[in-house]
């Protein structure tokens, strides 16, 4: 069974920096791309970054483009996403995604998420 | 362009048929995918590609596209369809995924 599990969310201020992890279990990670969405209080989902399977490819949306590093250990089975200078417009919940293929194509699995709150 | 609009929200009587549409301009290059989030969980993978549907979804999902709109149908509505639909896409420039901003379907 594909499973993930985001952890390192919280309460941070605005300026501060982030780490969140993705563990994941069920498929063998170093095979697919990953993707990190997410979603602010009763609003849409907002797709964040992606990397491919072997990290030569990685993509940010505009609004955390500079801001945002998405790195992944294929060995420790995990994903990750650095975030530095919050904004109270990051405050969100924050899911990791397996893609369908080692290149970026189609968030498929995802986890439960994991709340980010940027505030002072 | 980075945009995908969807319709607020719609509604079907239980076990008639609806589409949920998604227009924007990088859906004339590339498939949606479409994604089902009920209140409080992970948003669920339901159909990508040309008409693709993940193992464990059932039958009645269905996608198809025409120029620049992309289409999920369900064919003969259940209770347990009530959710919100969200599609997506790659944006014109290929490097970017965005998302519409949702559609509530409501079941009567």
């Amino acid at each position: 069974e594909v499973q993930l599990v985001e952890s390192g969310g919280g309460l941070v201020q605005p300026g501060r920096s982030l780490r969140l992890s993705c563990e994941v279990s069920g498929f063998r990670f170093d095979d697919y791309a990953m993707h990190w969405v997410r979603q602010g209080p009763g609003k849409g989902l907002e797709w964040v970054s992606g990397i491919s399977f072997n990290s030569s490819n990685t993509g940010y949306a505009g609004s955390v483009k500079g801001r945002f590093t998405i790195s992944r250990d294929n060995v420790k089975n995990s994903l990750y996403l650095h975030m530095n200078t919050l904004k109270t417009e990051d405050t969100a919940f924050y899911y990791c995604a397996k893609d369908i293929s080692g290149e970026l194509e189609v968030p498929e699995s995802w986890g439960q998420g994991t709340l980010v709150t940027v505030s002072s | 362009s980075s945009e995908l609009t969807q319709d607020p929200a719609v509604s079907v009587a239980l076990r008639q048929t609806v589409r949920i549409t998604c227009q924007g301009d990088s859906l004339r290059i590339y498939f949606a995918s479409w994604y089902q989030q009920k209140p409080g969980q992970a948003p669920v993978l339901v159909v990508y590609g040309k008409n693709n549907r993940p193992s464990g979804i059932p039958d009645r999902f269905s996608g198809s596209s025409s120029g620049n709109t992309a289409s999920l149908t369900i064919t003969g509505a259940q209770a347990e369809d009530e959710a919100e639909y969200y599609c997506n896409c790659r944006d014109t420039s290929g490097h970017h995924w965005v998302f519409g901003g949702g559609t509530k379907l409501t079941v009567l």
